[in-house]
């Protein structure tokens, strides 16, 4: 079953900030998130193990709640470079993902 | 590294005809899969191996067929393509428990079928 993601699409001023949800109605070994450019393959960001353990990558960080089965991502100061759709996975006992509809994140100067 | 290659690009295939997508990993990665995505849409899983010799099936597997003969290449059969299967396609691969086990997709190939 697809996780839910939200918002489905957020516009950002430079050096502002955002958070992006990802919620399943089922239990989770780990949260996945992905960046996709137009027209690019989807880049691993970050994984979320059980546990609630917050990770980072540049000033994009996340969190994994498992007793509520979501997880959040958190971009802070954005960036141009932030711009692109991103995705969360979900993934059970099983090794496969499955993907939220996505995010779609504008930033602009 | 190259990491995960996917040939060709682009293709436009007439209804009903066949094509395989190729897809090779130099990682030495066990799992391997296939999505598709459609405009504006996630991915969803067409089939997914954990290695060689061994494949199953995702949650969209009609009207395509996969193999597993080898760990670098999986490729992705479709017969008697249809229009719904215009889609981008996406080979990825992983190596669960080897850390940090992220997904590496290759470039995708984009399929339309008229």
């Amino acid at each position: 079953q697809q996780p839910v993601q939200s918002p489905q699409a957020v516009i950002l001023r430079e050096g502002e900030d955002a958070v992006i949800n990802c919620s399943s109605s089922k239990a989770l070994y780990s949260v996945h998130w992905y960046r996709q450019k137009h027209g690019e393959a989807p880049v691993f960001l970050m994984i979320l193990l059980k546990g609630g353990e917050q990770k980072g990558h540049e000033k994009i960080s996340a969190s994994f709640n498992e007793k509520k089965q979501q997880s959040s991502l958190y971009l802070t100061a954005s960036q141009l470079s932030y711009s692109g759709t991103y995705f969360c996975g979900t993934e059970r006992t099983d090794y496969k993902l499955s993907f939220g509809a996505g995010t779609t994140v504008t930033v602009r100067a | 590294n190259a990491g995960v290659t996917q040939t060709p690009k682009f293709r436009i295939l007439k209804i009903g005809q066949s094509m395989t997508l190729q897809c090779t990993q130099d990682m030495n990665h066990n799992y391997m899969y296939w999505y598709r995505q459609d405009p504006g849409m996630g991915l969803k899983l067409i089939y997914y191996s954990v290695g060689a010799g061994i494949t199953d099936k995702g949650e969209v597997p009609n009207g395509y067929n996969v193999s597993r003969s080898t760990t670098e290449d999986f490729p992705l059969r479709l017969e008697l393509a249809a229009p719904s299967q215009t889609s981008v396609y996406f080979c990825a691969s992983s190596q669960p428990g080897q850390g940090a086990h992220g997904y590496t997709f290759g470039s995708g190939t984009r399929l339309t079928v008229v």
